[in-house]
């Protein structure tokens, strides 16, 4: 265990269903990210928020609602996904500081019927 | 912004041979580069970084080095064991205030007993 849980593991939604994905990790890291894991594009880098600020948005598409309400914890949101956007995401934390590791969740495999 | 490049894709080695992954990355002013392992099914980890000020490091069999004039480093892998057959990720990050981390594509390891 790392000390990042991600919920669910495992989601099944169609294309007009709206659902959460959570990530939480209490190491006291200031920075929280989202990425997208796929066969095309691993570790694809999508949000990154630092201090409850959003200091990046990957060029993601606004079907993809990241929201950041503590350090502590991470969701995105989901709205009209395609079925290509079927993939593992990844939350990720690190303390904040240049030079640090940055840990991973287990993920949520997503699969858009 | 940051653009990492890995190879080679895809490694088939003997037991006991050595392994060397590439990456190359394009951002000057990266100073962290670590090294992340992800069997299958489970999360990517950490399993050794370098900093801008060192040029080489080693953890019993795992090496990597850095050319920072030539923005390359790599992963060495020693006296390979079928455990070590897994995707290795090659990463950096900059010193910008969004501390996000850019992947490399991934290197898919295989040791063949």
């Amino acid at each position: 265990e790392t000390g990042v849980t991600q919920t669910p593991r495992h989601l099944v939604m169609g294309m007009t269903n709206k659902k959460s994905l959570k990530c939480e990790q209490h190491l006291g890291h200031n920075a929280m990210y989202w990425y997208k894991q796929s066969a095309k594009k691993p570790l694809e880098l999508m949000f990154v928020y630092n201090f409850k600020e959003q200091t990046e948005n990957n060029s993601v598409p606004s079907r993809f609602s990241p929201e950041c309400p503590n350090s502590s914890h991470l969701f995105l949101h989901l709205h009209t996904l395609q079925p290509e956007d079927s993939a593992l995401y990844l939350c990720a934390s690190s303390p904040g500081q240049a030079n640090t590791e940055a840990f991973f969740g287990q993920g949520t495999r997503l699969t858009v019927v | 912004g940051e653009n990492v490049e890995q190879h080679p894709s895809t490694l088939s080695v003997q037991e006991g041979d050595s392994a060397v992954i590439k990456c190359t990355y394009s951002d000057s002013a990266s100073n962290y580069f670590p090294w992340y392992k992800q069997e299958l099914g489970k999360r990517p980890q950490l399993i050794i970084d370098i900093r801008s000020n060192v040029g080489e490091k080693k953890d019993q069999r795992i090496a990597v080095t850095l050319n920072k004039t030539a923005k390359h480093f790599s992963l060495h892998i020693t006296e390979t064991q079928p455990e070590d057959s897994a995707v290795y990720f090659c990463a950096a990050r900059g010193v910008d205030s969004s501390y996000k981390l850019i992947f490399g594509s991934g290197t898919r390891l295989l040791v063949r007993p």
